[in-house]
C-alpha cells in the first residue's frame, strides 16, 4: 500500500487565522516531506523530516511551522499567511533517506490552500 | 548545484500515437537518482520510475519505456500507443547526495492526448 493521505483537501483561510495541514502514512517510511506547488510550476521543497527530526528547512518563513508527532504523522501549522501563500501543499514520504536504496518519494493528493 | 531541463513545455498528440518526453540533467555527483512523476489534473504526483546513476539499463513497463544515457545526461520517457488517460503533467526529477540530497524537479511537460 503506497498511500499518503492529506487533510483537508481544500482550505480557505484569512490572513489572521491559524490552521493546520495534516499528513499521514502507514508504510513505515522514515522520511517525510512538505512541498509547495504553485500553478503550472514544479513542487518546491519546504521541509524534510528524517526519523522524526527536522533535517532540512529550505529557508521557509516562520509563518509555516512543521511538526512531526510520530513516524506516521506530519503536520504543517499555518499562521498569519499572505495571499501569495495560496498554493497546493503536498506531503510525501520515502522509506529511506536520499542516500539509501529506497529513496523514491510517494506523494499525497495535496491540500489546496487559498488565503484571502 | 544540480539542474533538470525539460525543454518541451506542452505536447499534444492524438490517441495511439507514440510520444517521447525529454529530460536532460546536470550534476557533479557520481551517485545520483533520476525519477519520473506523473501529475494528473487531480493534483497527486504519481511515482513512475527511479533510476540509479550506475544502472544504465533501459526499462519497459507496459506502454511506458525509459532510456537512460549517461553520455548525454538524458533520461527520456516514451509512451507507446498513448491514451487519453495519459494526459497529465510529467516531471523529471534528480536526487543527488550530500548538499544535493533533495529532489530537484524539471519544469514539467504538459501532455494532452486527444481522442
Amino acid at each position: 500500500d503506497t498511500e499518503v493521505t492529506q487533510t483537508p483537501k481544500h482550505l480557505v483561510m484569512g490572513m489572521t487565522n491559524k490552521k493546520s495541514l495534516k499528513c499521514e502514512q502507514h508504510m513505515g517510511h522514515r522520511a517525510m516531506y512538505w512541498y509547495k506547488q504553485k500553478a503550472k510550476k514544479p513542487p518546491e521543497l519546504m521541509f524534510v523530516y528524517s526519523y522524526e527530526k527536522l533535517s532540512i528547512n529550505e529557508s521557509v518563513p516562520s509563518r509555516f511551522s512543521p511538526e512531526c508527532p510520530n513516524s506516521s504523522l506530519l503536520n504543517l501549522h499555518l499562521h498569519a499567511l499572505q495571499p501569495e501563500d495560496s498554493a497546493l501543499y503536498l506531503c510525501a514520504s520515502s522509506q529511506g533517506s536520499s542516500v539509501s536504496s529506497y529513496n523514491e518519494q510517494f506523494f499525497g493528493p495535496g491540500t489546496r490552500l487559498t488565503v484571502l | 548545484a544540480q539542474k533538470v531541463t525539460q525543454a518541451q513545455t506542452e505536447i499534444s498528440v492524438v490517441e495511439k500515437e507514440d510520444v517521447t518526453l525529454d529530460c536532460v540533467y546536470e550534476t557533479r555527483d557520481t551517485t545520483y537518482y533520476l525519477f519520473w512523476y506523473k501529475q494528473p489534473p487531480s493534483g497527486e504526483l504519481v511515482f513512475l520510475i527511479r533510476r540509479n546513476s550506475f544502472d544504465e539499463q533501459n526499462e519497459i513497463s507496459g506502454r511506458y519505456s525509459w532510456n537512460f544515457q549517461k553520455s548525454t545526461s538524458s533520461f527520456n520517457f516514451t509512451i507507446t500507443a498513448s491514451q487519453v488517460v495519459d494526459s497529465a503533467v510529467y516531471f523529471c526529477a534528480l536526487l543527488g547526495t550530500g548538499a544535493n540530497s533533495k529532489l530537484t524537479f524539471g519544469k514539467g511537460i504538459t501532455l494532452s492526448v486527444r481522442p
